[in-house]
C-alpha cells in the first residue's frame, strides 16, 4: 500500500538559509499535519491542511510557512534557519481517522 | 489546550512479561485515541487505536482500554518479545480534521 511520502530524507544547511520540505500523502487523504521531533522528545505539531487549506496551527515559528497544493502535497518552507531546527520533521495525513506519518526528513542546521 | 500525559518515561521488562503504558488526556472532547510505536530514525507507526464509544480493544498481544469518565487510556502488550522495544507515545484527537497531541512518550527495553 502507498505510504506518506516525504523528501529529502536527509538535509544538512547552514544557519540563515532556507530549506524546503516536501510531503506526498496518501492518495485519497484529505488531511495533511507537519510535526517537529527533537532528539528524545515527542513529536510537536506546527501546522495541519484540510482540503487545501489550514485547518489548525501550533507551534510554527514565523519564520516557517507551509501550504498544500491542487495535488494535495504540502510543503513547508523554513527560513533563517537556526540551530535549533535542527530536527527531524515528520507529515502525517489522514481522512477522518488515524494518521500515517511519513518516514522524516532530517534536517541539520550547522 | 488539550495536554496528554504519559506515563512511565521508561519501562524495562523481561521477555515474557507484561507491560503497561498510561495515559491520561485533559479535553473531553476527544473522541479518538491512538497508539504509536517508534523506532529509531523511524516515524512514529500505528499499533492500535480506540474510539470513545468502545471501552476496550484487542489486536493479538496488544491491547488498548479507555475510561472516558476518567479520561484515561492504556496500553497492555502480553508476552513481550526484544523486537517491541521502542519508544511508544499515546496520543489524544477529536474527529474533524484537529490535530493530534502525543504524549512524551515511553521508553520500552524488553531484556531477553
Amino acid at each position: 500500500a502507498a505510504g506518506v511520502i516525504q523528501s529529502p530524507r536527509h538535509l544538512i544547511k547552514e544557519k540563515r538559509e532556507t530549506a524546503t520540505l516536501k510531503c506526498y500523502p496518501i492518495p485519497r487523504h484529505d488531511t495533511v499535519y507537519w510535526y517537529q521531533q527533537g532528539p528524545g522528545q515527542d513529536p510537536q505539531f506546527l501546522i495541519s491542511f484540510y482540503e487545501k487549506m489550514q485547518s489548525d496551527k501550533g507551534s510554527i515559528p514565523d519564520r516557517f510557512s507551509a501550504q498544500q497544493f491542487s495535488d494535495y502535497h504540502s510543503e513547508l518552507n523554513m527560513s533563517s534557519l537556526e540551530l535549533g531546527d535542527s530536527a527531524l520533521y515528520f507529515c502525517a495525513s489522514s481522512k477522518r481517522y488515524g494518521y500515517t506519518f511519513g518516514s522524516g526528513t532530517r534536517l541539520t542546521v550547522v | 489546550g488539550e495536554n496528554v500525559e504519559q506515563h512511565p518515561s521508561t519501562l524495562s521488562v523481561q521477555e515474557g512479561d507484561s507491560a503497561v503504558i498510561k495515559c491520561t488526556y485533559s479535553d473531553s472532547a476527544s473522541n479518538y485515541f491512538p497508539w504509536y510505536k517508534q523506532e529509531l530514525g523511524k516515524g512514529p507507526q500505528l499499533i492500535i487505536d480506540i474510539r470513545s464509544n468502545v471501552g476496550e480493544k484487542k489486536d493479538q498481544r496488544i491491547a488498548v482500554t479507555l475510561n472516558k469518565t476518567a479520561k484515561h487510556f492504556s496500553l497492555h502488550i502480553t508476552e513481550t518479545q526484544p523486537e517491541d522495544s521502542a519508544v511508544y507515545f499515546c496520543a489524544a484527537s477529536k474527529s474533524g480534521g484537529f490535530k493530534t497531541i502525543f504524549g512524551a512518550g515511553t521508553r520500552l527495553f524488553v531484556k531477553a
